[in-house]
């Protein structure tokens, strides 16, 4: 059974830093492009990020780029999504999810930035 | 403002079929397969119909999709109550940052 647990959300200040992490299980991690979408609260859905098998390609929403980075670790069967220099808007549930577009999905971890 | 276009709000009777549109352009829908979620209130988004029109093992196949151009369809037809959720449609876009885009998402009602 396909698995993928996020971790590392919570509250932190506009400015602050914050990394995600999302341990995979049920399935060959290597072998998939994974992905970070974001839902805000009472929005729709965001694509964050992507970042293929190896790792050498990765992709971000403009919104995040330069503040976010996306980057797998195939050997613990981790994914994760280093938040820098965070905001207001970027607040939302962050979900892990599986496949350039996605097949499966995590629960999500909720990032509230505020004062 | 999203890059594909839903209708914020469909509904519809037990029984009665419902379709759902989702509007693109030529660098996402024109060019790239088009993806459907389900997302029942309180819970993470799933598959329901990938590569326009494949549905996943465990999906019924009460649910369908379809695309022409550069828009794309969702039907359901002999709707239920557990079917009361928000729908989005997703798709690769070629444009200069190349990434995934999502509709506005689809509220459906089942009156």
């Amino acid at each position: 059974e396909v698995q993928l647990v996020e971790s590392g959300g919570g509250l932190v200040q506009p400015g602050g830093s914050l990394r995600l992490s999302c341990a995979a299980s049920g399935f060959t991690f290597s072998s998939y492009w994974m992905s970070w979408v974001r839902q805000a609260p009472g929005k729709g859905l965001e694509w964050v990020a992507n970042i293929k098998q190896d790792g050498s390609e990765k992709y971000y929403v403009d919104s995040v780029k330069g503040r976010f980075t996306i980057s797998r670790d195939n050997a613990k069967n981790s994914l994760y999504l280093q938040m820098n220099s965070l905001r207001a808007e970027d607040t939302a549930v962050y979900y892990c999810a599986r496949g350039k577009l996605p097949d499966y999905w995590g629960q999500g971890t909720l990032v509230t930035v505020s004062s | 403002q999203s890059v594909l276009t839903q209708p914020p709000s469909a509904s519809g009777t037990p029984g009665q079929r419902v379709t759902i549109s989702c509007s693109g352009s030529s660098s996402n829908i024109g060019s790239n397969y088009v993806y459907w979620y389900q997302q029942l209130p309180g819970t993470a988004p799933k598959l329901l119909i990938y590569r326009n029109n494949q549905r996943p093992s465990g999906v019924p196949d009460r649910f369908s999709g379809s695309k022409s151009g550069t828009s794309a369809s969702l039907a359901i037809s002999g709707l239920r109550s557990e079917d009361e959720a928000d729908y989005y449609c997703a798709a690769w876009d070629d444009s200069l940052s190349a990434h995934v885009v999502f509709g506005g998402g689809t509220k459906l009602t089942v009156l």
